[in-house]
């Protein structure tokens, strides 16, 4: 059965401060990893990751994607009460994404 | 590019009556949408995935005479909670891949969601 677990599922932190986010995952056909962040309605895309080792960066957010060790990583860097949401990894395997049960992280000021 | 558009936003409807939810993409052909339902602090669930063209495909546990989904075009798909009742109150995601063969991007598209109040 097509698995995605993303650790930790909540985090506080304060601003200015480093976060990484965990994602592994047990797909059958692999064909992507996605990031979401997801605030008070639907999940706003944030990063699709199909090769292993190439970093892809927005601003303060990048993200990697271990396709031997089936996992990928979000980092925010000096993180700000703005980036206060629900942040869910999926993964598309044959058909269909299968999303972790996301991680909530606050900011505080 | 590859926007999804999902109406309503917000729907408060009586229990027994039926409620449809639109989603279509706006700039891009999508054969495959999904629809999700997210219940409050949880993660989204995988309702069914809508073929352009053919039945949908539900997943274990979710009713296909309850939920009924349409997706006559492929810019087009509709559901439909039938006979609604006040446990079928939650926020429905509608989401669309475009298709790889146009244009390489296959992440998937979500819409804007429907929140759903049954009393």
């Amino acid at each position: 059965e097509d698995k995605v677990v993303q650790s930790p599922l909540s985090l506080v932190v304060h601003e200015g401060d480093t976060v990484t986010l965990n994602c592994s995952y047990e797909v059958t056909n692999f064909r992507s990893l996605l990031w979401y962040k997801q605030e008070k309605k639907a999940p706003t895309f944030l990063f699709m990751l199909t090769s292993s080792g190439i970093e892809k960066k927005s601003g303060r957010l990048s993200s990697i994607l271990d396709k031997k060790e089936l996992f990928s990583i979000l980092n925010i860097t000096a993180t700000q009460t703005g980036d206060s949401a629900i942040y869910l990894c999926a993964v598309g395997g044959s058909e269909k994404l299968v999303f972790g049960k996301g991680m909530k992280l606050t900011v505080n000021p | 590019g590859a926007v999804v558009s999902q109406h309503p936003s917000r729907v408060i409807c009586k229990s027994g009556t039926s409620v449809k939810i639109e989603c279509r993409s706006l700039d891009f052909q999508a054969t495959t949408m999904f629809w999700y339902r997210q219940f409050p602090k949880k993660s989204l669930m995988l309702m069914a995935t809508s073929n352009e063209g053919s039945k949908a495909t539900y997943e274990q546990g979710v009713e296909k005479d309850k939920f009924l989904i349409n997706h006559a075009s492929l810019t087009l798909s509709t559901l439909t909670v039938t006979s609604a009742h006040p446990e079928d109150s939650s926020f429905y995601i509608c989401s669309a891949r475009p298709a790889s063969g146009t244009g390489g991007f296959y992440g998937y598209t979500f819409g804007s969601g429907t929140r759903l109040t049954v009393v």
